[in-house]
């Protein structure tokens, strides 16, 4: 069975700060990852994508995550937060047998001045 | 490329009416889904189409939903004798799935419905 779960629903940071959002997986197969991002009344954009190649993930807007098969893991992060980060992030895993995205909860993401 | 479009955005209807939404893929994609989400949780599958071809569909799509995809172009979602509970974003995302390869989905920017 596929899931995840995102360790904390709501994260705030300072800008400038690192930014750091975290998610379990659990899969019976080799996962294929996603994070995407979600701003207000807008549908989900695509931050990156693990497919079994290199483990650190870039993504766009300087994001980047990093799979960690001992860890089961795939945590998100930013070395220093802007203003427009502010958003809820959700992590997904994919099953291709299924063609179907598993995703977590979310995480808010509040960015102060 | 235009990206995946829906319309409405918003729909806002009396329980009991009849809904249905459209949902115009990114061109050449022949993978198209269907996601509901709501308040505070993250997006749950609800089906998606092969070309025509709908393949699967959750649990979650119960028989008063129904999705086509005619001529594996734009698809449709109705939802028939709307309830309270059916107050969600429902979000279309397409891709293009090569064979044995893992297809990136696209989201649309969701219709948001309102049963009151």
């Amino acid at each position: 069975a596929q899931s995840v779960t995102q360790l904390g629903s709501h994260v705030s940071v300072s800008e400038g700060a690192l930014v750091l959002l975290r998610c379990n997986y659990s899969s019976s197969v080799p996962p294929y990852l996603f994070w995407y991002v979600q701003y207000p009344n807008q549908g989900l954009q695509l931050l990156l994508k693990y497919t079994s190649a290199a483990t650190l993930v870039k993504g766009i807007n300087g994001f980047e995550a990093e799979f960690k098969k001992s860890e089961t893991s795939f945590h998100l992060t930013k070395p220093s937060a802007h203003m427009s980060d502010a958003a809820e992030y959700f992590c997904a895993v994919y099953r291709s047998t299924l063609g179907r995205l598993y995703f977590g909860r979310g995480t808010q993401l509040t960015v102060w001045p | 490329d235009t990206g995946v479009s829906q319309n409405p955005r918003h729909k806002i209807t009396k329980r009991g009416q009849n809904v249905t939404f459209r949902c115009d893929p990114i061109s050449e994609h022949n993978r198209l889904y269907w996601y509901r989400q709501t308040l505070g949780q993250g997006p749950e599958f609800l089906t998606y189409f092969q070309n025509e071809a709908q393949l699967e569909k959750s649990r979650l799509l119960s028989d008063r939903f129904s999705a086509e995809r005619p001529k594996g172009s734009f698809s449709t979602l109705e939802i028939q004798r709307t309830e309270q509970g059916d107050s969600a974003m429902y979000l279309c995302a397409s891709s293009f799935q090569l064979a044995e390869a893992t297809d990136t989905q696209y989201f649309g920017p969701g219709t948001r419905l309102t049963v009151l």
